[in-house]
Order: C-alpha cells, then structure tokens, then sequence
C-alpha cells in the first residue's frame, strides 16, 4: 500500500506561491493522488487530483514527478484563506473498493 | 455536486452513554465508507474502511466493540461510540466513495464531548 509523507508546517507570504511537496515513493500503477485541504473544525475540502500528467484547475495546479514518487501542490497566489492543513491522499482500487492512504498533512500558515 | 450530510454537527454526552453518528451521501452511492477521528492539533486519523455490505475493516489500535459501524446501504453509514468516555471525545469525520478512483466526498465532522 502507498504511504505518503508531508512536511509537517510551512509558512508563505500573501500573495506568492505556495508549494506544498508529498512524497509517495510506493505507490502502484493504478493510483491517484488526491490533494485536500482542511479549515479548522470543517471537513477536508476536495482540491484536485491526478494520475501521472500535471493537472491544473481554478484552485491549484498539481504537479507529478516522471516516476510518481512525488508531486507538488501549487497555489499560484496564497491568499490568507489558504491557511488551512493541507492533506496528500493516495486513492487506488483494491478488490472493486477504494483503497485510502492519508499523509499527516501539511499546516500551511499564509503570513500576510 | 456530490455531498455527504453528517448528523449531529456537535452532540454531548455523559460518561457511560452510546452516541450515533449518521453519514449519508445524498447523491451517489457510497460503495465505501471512511471514518476518521481528530483530536486538537492532530491530523486526521483514519479509524476503519467499510464497505457496503460488509464488515468493516479497523485500523490497528482502534477497538471494533467500542465503535460500532454499519453500513447496510449504499447511502448510509453509521459510527456508535459505545460506553462513551471522556477521552473519546474528539472530532469524528466521515467520508464516501464509489468504486472508481473518483473524489472522496467527507461530512462536516461531528464534535463529541463526553462528560
């Protein structure tokens, strides 16, 4: 099973471009990396996703390395509202049910 | 889009007691569950995977007779703290699934404060 690991907190100035890595060293073939984020006391908030091509949509843009060990998330312009817990989440099939591997997340802190 | 209703938001209780928490995805149906527990400061702690229809699978350290979960429907979990203690209180999260690599989709958590 996949596991992935997170840098535990990062700090990043209004404005400017956050980038949270997540490493994924095991995971298999048919697995997806999935980026959520959570505000305080609220459920995580679906970010984006993808299997191998970097992906990009209105929230952030996802990037996966060549072999799939790793990727990053990318907020292009941090805004105070992105201070949340970031989370990296490895989503496979396993006997025709998902299969979840959740980081520890990142606690990102936007520093106006 | 997909949404996932938990019920109670917040619910108190005293020592002893049983709490059911109620995870219902509204729109699709949730093949597998996920619960999750968070205590202060913590990161989200996965508990136990149910899939419909079957028993769910527990994480190590997680007691299968203290949190009960059902998951009869392809629309409803549930998640019973039996005998409920102080240190159970904590924030429990759910969260669906189809049987495709599509989107998890989690409630807005419930806060249990046993007293």
């Amino acid at each position: 099973d996949a596991k992935t690991t997170q840098p535990t907190s990062m700090d990043c100035a209004e404005g400017r471009a956050a980038n949270l890595p997540c490493n994924h060293s095991t995971i298999s073939g048919n697995e997806y990396v999935y980026w959520y984020r959570q505000i305080h006391s609220q459920g995580p908030q679906y970010i984006i996703h993808g299997l191998k091509n970097n992906e990009t949509n209105e929230m952030a843009s996802l990037i996966i390395t060549e072999d799939r060990k790793s990727s990053t998330l990318i907020l292009p312009h941090a805004t105070l509202r992105d201070t949340a817990v970031y989370y990296c989440i490895v989503i496979g099939i396993s006997g025709g049910y998902q299969k979840v591997t959740f980081g520890t997340g990142t606690k990102l802190q936007v520093i106006p | 889009g997909a949404v996932v209703s938990q019920h109670p938001s917040r619910v108190i209780c005293k020592s002893g007691t049983s709490v059911k928490i109620e995870c219902r995805s509204l729109d699709f149906q949730a093949t597998t569950m996920f619960w999750y527990r968070q205590f202060p400061k913590q990161s989200l702690m996965l508990m136990a995977t149910s899939n419909e229809g079957s028993k769910a699978t527990y994480e190590q350290g997680v007691e299968k007779d203290k949190f009960l979960i059902n998951h009869a429907s392809l629309t409803l979990s549930t998640l019973t703290v039996t005998s409920a203690h102080p240190e159970d209180s904590s924030f429990y999260i759910c969260s669906a699934g189809g049987q495709d690599n599509s989107p998890l989709h989690f409630g807005n958590g419930t806060r249990l404060t046993v007293t």
